[in-house]
């Protein structure tokens, strides 16, 4: 499959507990992207990783959230000690090397779906 | 300020006739981008078109395409000879290619799109 792949497709936590939600890019592709999708909204930007490196964290919360894209393996999105609020879907997309007059292949994924309960 | 605003939170067509979507953005970036995604209610986001900021054509894609007007910073998505498939959300986003962080979309809140037979 050379799409992105996200899993889990759904994940119920209880409030306090971790979430760990993991993406695979596509197959060439060294950038990652995390968003949030709130209900009845669109999705909003956390965090841009490349291999072992975080370009730009601008969008996550300074608390509880964190992100890594190792050499080797998926990129993860962890939330720590979760509440209510965090629950949205979280789509991750992934693109080749950034290009200015590219429409370059913001692939996305199918999203993870966070309940918090 | 929103930098990309669509109006209309829903919309009805009639199958086989043509719709159009609105989407106003604002940046003062001298070159960006533009990306349309449908998102039907299974969820994943599918790219549908782009539009570069110095393109000179409007862009098309298939039965998509984009009505491109600089001067009024909107990036209209029409599509022609609605089916039923097409029923869902759809969402513009922007990539502003200077300013910010080079890479990540900004979207819109969406427009619900319903096609009725």
């Amino acid at each position: 499959n050379a799409g992105v792949m996200q899993n889990p497709r759904h994940l119920v936590r209880r409030r306090g507990q971790e979430a760990r939600l993991r993406c695979s890019p596509m197959k060439g592709h060294s950038h990652v992207y995390w968003y949030r999708q709130l209900p009845e909204e669109g999705l909003k930007f956390m965090v841009y990783l490349q291999k072992e490196n975080i370009i730009d964290e601008s969008g996550m919360p300074k608390e509880r959230f964190s992100a890594e894209f190792p050499k080797e393996g998926p990129s993860i999105l962890r939330i720590q000690q979760v509440v209510r609020g965090d629950s949205a879907a979280y789509f991750c997309a992934s693109s080749p090397k950034f290009n200015k007059k590219s429409n370059y292949g913001y692939t996305f994924g199918s999203g993870t779906r966070l309940t918090v309960v | 300020a929103q930098k990309i605003t669509q109006t209309q939170p829903g919309m009805f067509v009639q199958e086989k006739e043509a719709v159009t979507l609105d989407c106003t953005y604002d940046t003062s970036d001298p070159s960006y981008g533009l990306f349309w995604y449908k998102q039907p209610s299974s969820g994943e986001m599918i790219f549908l078109i782009y539009q570069g900021s110095y393109d000179q054509q409007n862009a098309t894609e298939g039965r998509y395409s984009l009505n491109f007007q600089k001067a009024r910073k909107s990036a209209n998505l029409v599509i022609s000879a609605s089916q039923l498939g097409d029923s869902a959300m759809y969402f513009c986003a922007m990539r502003e290619n200077y300013g910010g962080s080079q890479g990540n979309l900004i979207f819109g809140k969406g427009t619900k799109l319903s096609v009725k037979p």
